[in-house]
């Protein structure tokens, strides 16, 4: 299964934007990057996904790189409520399985 | 309407004994989940179902059994329980495998 790197942590002021890297370089051509959360006590929550274009919707953008080894989501406005771990994952397009990593712990400052 | 339930939210159970836990969907998805989240967090698939039938077993011990009646419930059951089976436990549904996957609140069991 491929891998995904992510950083441990990440802080950030209130409304400052977020941009949190994950690295997947050994992604194959039908892996789909997926982004989820998990606020505490919560089961994970889904945020954005994409293949190979740049994806935007209410929560969140995600972009990817163009070799597609990389990409970053893009939390426009930190909130309190955006403090969670953030998983970046890769999906293949088979009968395939979300592979959850350690993720990345966002902290959030007033 | 919650999406994703299951019950119970949280289970203290005595080594040895047996435990189920239920889950349905009502978003008409064809792909059921159970993964399991140990106390460092580790979120790790244990099963996936597709239109009730198993698709992925992660060598998880034969005393996990989950049981899919139809495509909106898949239910874990646990013989013999051990303390290590103590941890959270998620249930989740998708449309396919490649598109977003909604999670339920969790099952908190504890062996004790």
């Amino acid at each position: 299964d491929a891998k995904t790197t992510q950083p441990n942590s990440m802080e950030s002021n209130e409304e400052e934007p977020v941009h949190l890297p994950c690295n997947h370089s050994t992604i194959s051509g039908t892996d789909y990057i997926h982004w989820y959360r998990q606020l505490p006590s919560q089961g994970p929550e889904y945020v954005i996904h994409g293949l190979t274009s740049n994806v935007n919707n209410r929560m969140a953008s995600l972009a990817i790189a163009e070799d597609r080894k990389s990409s970053t989501l893009i939390l426009h406005r930190a909130t309190l409520r955006d403090a969670a771990v953030y998983y970046c994952i890769l999906v293949t397009d088979s009968w395939g399985k979300f592979q959850f990593g350690a993720g990345t712990q966002v902290v959030v400052t007033p | 309407d919650t999406a994703v339930s299951q019950t119970p939210k949280y289970l203290v159970t005595q080594m040895g004994n047996d435990k189920s836990i239920k889950c349905e969907q009502n978003l008409g998805h064809d792909t059921m989940y159970w993964y399991k989240q140990d106390s460092k967090k580790f979120l790790k698939i244990m099963f996936s179902y597709n239109n009730k039938e198993l698709i992925i077993n992660e060598t998880v011990p034969n005393r996990f059994s989950p049981k899919s009646p139809d495509k909106a419930h898949l239910n874990l059951h646990i013989n013999s329980l051990e303390l290590g089976d103590s941890a959270v436990y998620f249930c989740a549904s998708s449309q396919g495998h490649s598109n977003e996957a909604f999670f339920g609140q969790g099952t908190r069991l504890t062996v004790v």
